[in-house]
C-alpha cells in the first residue's frame, strides 16, 4: 500500500512571495503522483501529475512540482502567489500496476495568501 | 454537461429521512468512486465501482447504500443517518487500465450534506 504525508497543515504567505508545499510518500512499488486543489465549497481539481519522464512537472496556474525518488518527495512550488491561490491543496499517490486507480491522499495543506 | 456532475449541491435531512445523491460522469470512464470529506479529517474513500461492479467497500455503515446502474451514473442512497454523517460527499471517475493501473481521478463539485 501507499501513504502520503503533507508536512504542513497550514501555510500563510504574502502575495507575490514564493511558496512550497511539502509532500512525502511511501510505497513499495513505483508510483504516479498528483497534486489537487480545492477551492471553498468545490470539488478537487487536478493541478498537475507525474506519470513518467521528466521529474519536473508543470501544471496549471503557474504551479510546478519535482519528483524526487531518492527522497520520496513531490513538493509543489510557485514562484509568486496570488490572492486567488488561497485554497486547500492535496497530494495523492497511486501505485503503478495497481488496479482501479486507488488514490491515497494526504491530509491537505491550507494555503492562505495575504495582501 | 461536461466532466463530473453531482446533484443536489446541498441537502439538509432529518435522521429519519431517506434521500439519494446522484453523480454523472461525461468522460467515458469505467470506474467511479464515492468519497466523504469531513472537517479536520482526511478524504475517506467509501466505495469503488469498476465496470458497474462494486469492488471496494471501506467498512462503510449500511445506512449508506451505493448503486451503479451503468458506467456513467452513480448513486448514494441515504437512510437513518446520524449527525456525524454531515460532510461533503464527493464523486469521482477515472479510466481504469487494469494491470497498467489508472491515472488521475476527476472529481465532481460535491454534495454538502447536513443531518439534523
Amino acid at each position: 500500500a501507499q501513504s502520503v504525508t503533507q508536512l504542513d497543515s497550514q501555510v500563510p504567505v504574502f502575495e507575490e512571495a514564493p511558496v512550497e508545499l511539502r509532500c512525502n510518500y511511501s510505497s513499495s512499488v513505483s508510483v504516479y503522483l498528483f497534486w489537487y486543489v480545492q477551492y471553498p465549497n468545490q470539488g478537487l481539481q487536478l493541478l498537475l501529475k507525474y506519470l513518467s519522464g521528466s521529474t519536473l512537472v508543470k501544471g496549471i496556474n503557474g504551479f510546478e512540482a519535482e519528483f524526487n525518488k531518492s527522497q520520496t518527495s513531490f513538493h509543489l512550488r510557485k514562484p509568486s502567489v496570488h490572492i486567488s491561490d488561497t485554497a486547500e491543496y492535496f497530494c495523492a499517490v497511486s501505485g503503478r500496476g495497481s488496479t482501479l486507480g486507488r488514490l491515497y491522499f494526504g491530509r491537505g495543506t491550507q494555503l492562505t495568501v495575504w495582501p | 454537461e461536461t466532466g463530473v456532475t453531482q446533484t443536489p449541491r446541498h441537502l439538509v435531512m432529518g435522521m429519519t429521512n431517506k434521500k439519494s445523491l446522484k453523480c454523472e460522469q461525461h468522460l467515458g470512464h469505467n470506474a467511479m468512486y464515492w468519497y466523504k470529506q469531513s472537517a479536520k479529517k482526511p478524504l475517506e474513500l467509501m466505495f469503488v465501482y469498476s465496470l458497474e461492479e462494486r469492488v471496494e467497500n471501506n467498512s462503510v455503515p449500511s445506512r449508506f447504500s451505493p448503486e451503479c446502474p451503468n458506467s456513467s451514473h452513480l448513486f448514494l442512497h441515504l437512510h437513518t443517518l446520524q449527525p456525524e454523517d454531515s460532510a461533503l460527499y464527493l464523486c469521482a471517475s477515472s479510466q481504469d487500465y487494469g494491470t497498467s493501473g489508472s491515472y488521475e481521478q476527476f472529481f465532481g463539485p460535491g454534495t454538502r450534506l447536513t443531518v439534523l
